[in-house]
């Protein structure tokens, strides 16, 4: 079956380092990819699409990675910052009944220390 | 422009009664999605709709959950003869066109309580 995987440990960093959160999956050739960002108690917020034929995708101190033929994308925060502290979601479009739906990943928990 | 709206933002329900749950997309988005999301959990898909139309409900159990988008007014998600297993966090998303080609806009969410 079709699965998405997020570490689901918590990931600490301290300020000013870049953090890697990983987003893997399988059984699954998606057309694009997604990353979204969910603070306590609110809705997910989009930050970035990309594309199966695109490597990668920039967005001022945010960087995604898609690698196909490993089934893998990486999201990048450079410069990270305490205000970056969230939990990170990824989502893949699914064929779901027919339509092309959001399908999303448990989420990795992003923990900047000052 | 104002975001994507959903009340109530929390709710709480006896078992047995009724939950409705309301969401206005974006002015000028056409497909709404209904989520729901347990603590420690994924954002689950229930059910994507367009105004009057039901797009894809896959996500939808089968028994006591149902939802609508009218060509006036909200969308509500309807869930009848409440259970405890029912409380989580529902999250309402709308886009202007298919989700092929553009991101989604969530609401706050609504948090249902099931006592």
């Amino acid at each position: 079956s079709q699965k998405i995987e997020q570490n689901s440990e918590a990931l600490n960093i301290q300020e000013g380092k870049t953090a890697t959160l990983t987003c893997n999956y399988t059984n699954y050739s998606p057309a694009y990819l997604q990353w979204y960002r969910q603070d306590p108690g609110r809705g997910p917020v989009f930050l970035l699409l990309i594309r199966e034929n695109e490597k990668e995708k920039r967005k001022e101190r945010l960087k995604v990675t898609f690698d196909t033929t490993l089934k893998q994308s990486l999201f990048h925060i450079t410069a990270s910052q305490p205000a970056d502290s969230a939990t990170y979601l990824c989502a893949l479009d699914m064929i779901t009944g027919g339509s092309y739906i959001p399908t999303f990943g448990r989420g990795t928990s992003l923990i900047v220390h000052p | 422009n104002a975001g994507v709206m959903q009340n109530p933002r929390h709710l709480v329900r006896r078992r047995g009664q009724e939950a409705r749950l309301r969401c206005s997309p974006m002015k000028g988005h056409s497909h709404v999605y209904w989520y729901r999301q347990l603590p420690e959990e994924g954002l689950k898909f229930m059910v994507y709709l367009q105004k009057e139309n039901i797009i894809d409900e896959s996500g939808m159990p089968k028994e006591r959950f149902s939802a609508e988008f009218p060509k006036e007014g909200p969308s509500i998600l309807r869930i009848q003869q409440v259970v405890r297993g029912d409380s989580a966090a529902y999250f309402c998303a709308s886009s202007p066109s298919s989700p092929l080609v553009s991101e989604q806009f969530f609401g706050p969410g609504t948090r249902l309580t099931v006592l």
